[in-house]
């Protein structure tokens, strides 16, 4: 399986302000995921990453809230926009098996968010 | 899209039983099934998989079992140990992974 980081493990910002998760990954995937999940809630797809084309954003989750860089195959970023409170979760990135390509995902340690 | 019910929501038991976790879900397209373990401070890890060929799958003290008729899967574990305290996620892939609530389970010393 892939081994995943994420950057930064946590933080506490302020409303208003914009926060970059980087999420890196030690092989070439294809497919990189970005999900949240609230406190205490479950896992939430925001959207899929593919190198090379715009990312694809799940119902209730847009661009100019979540904007998603994925500049090659190994890296890719998160950024959410003028936050609010409500924006305190835990944001997850994973990916698909690189090996089997198949279904299989794996995920990164999380960056714990909370806005102030 | 699809739909993915996990219960019950919490479960204790006594170190060395048996533990049972339950799903469902909506979509007849589903044909992937990963269980995930997610430990305090940390991202989910894959512990277990079964895709729809297939009625049962076995790892160690760990197992899947899936009807596609009646459209549930369910995890076990075996001999359970204090560090198999954890929440558990059941998740079904049509076109995108659907997870279902967790279940927080406690195995008692």
């Amino acid at each position: 399986s892939a081994v995943i980081s994420q950057k930064p493990s946590r933080d506490i910002c302020q409303r208003g302000t914009s926060l970059t998760i980087q999420c890196q990954v030690d092989s070439q995937v294809t497919m990189m995921f970005w999900y949240r999940q609230q406190p205490g809630q479950s896992l939430t797809l925001i959207a899929t990453a593919n190198q090379g084309s715009e990312a694809t954003y799940e119902s209730g989750f847009v661009i100019d809230k979540f904007p998603i860089s994925r500049p090659n195959l190994t890296f890719s970023t998160l950024t959410v926009s003028n936050m609010s409170p409500e924006d305190s979760s835990i944001y997850l990135c994973s990916v698909e098996d690189p090996i089997s390509g198949t279904y299989e995902q794996y995920f990164g340690p999380g960056t714990r968010l909370t806005v102030t | 899209g699809e739909n993915v019910e996990q219960h019950p929501s919490t479960l204790s038991v006594q170190e060395g039983d048996s533990a049972v976790i339950k799903c469902t879900y909506s979509d007849s397209a589903s044909n992937y099934f990963p269980w995930y373990k997610q430990e305090l401070g940390k991202g989910p890890q894959l512990i277990i998989d079964i895709r729809s060929n297939v009625g049962e799958k076995k790892d160690q003290r760990i197992a899947v079992t899936l009807n596609k008729t009646a459209k549930h899967f369910s995890l076990h574990i075996t001999e359970t140990q204090p560090e198999d305290s954890a929440v558990y996620f059941c998740a079904a892939n049509a076109n995108n992974l659907f997870f279902g609530t967790g279940t927080r389970l406690t195995v008692i010393p």
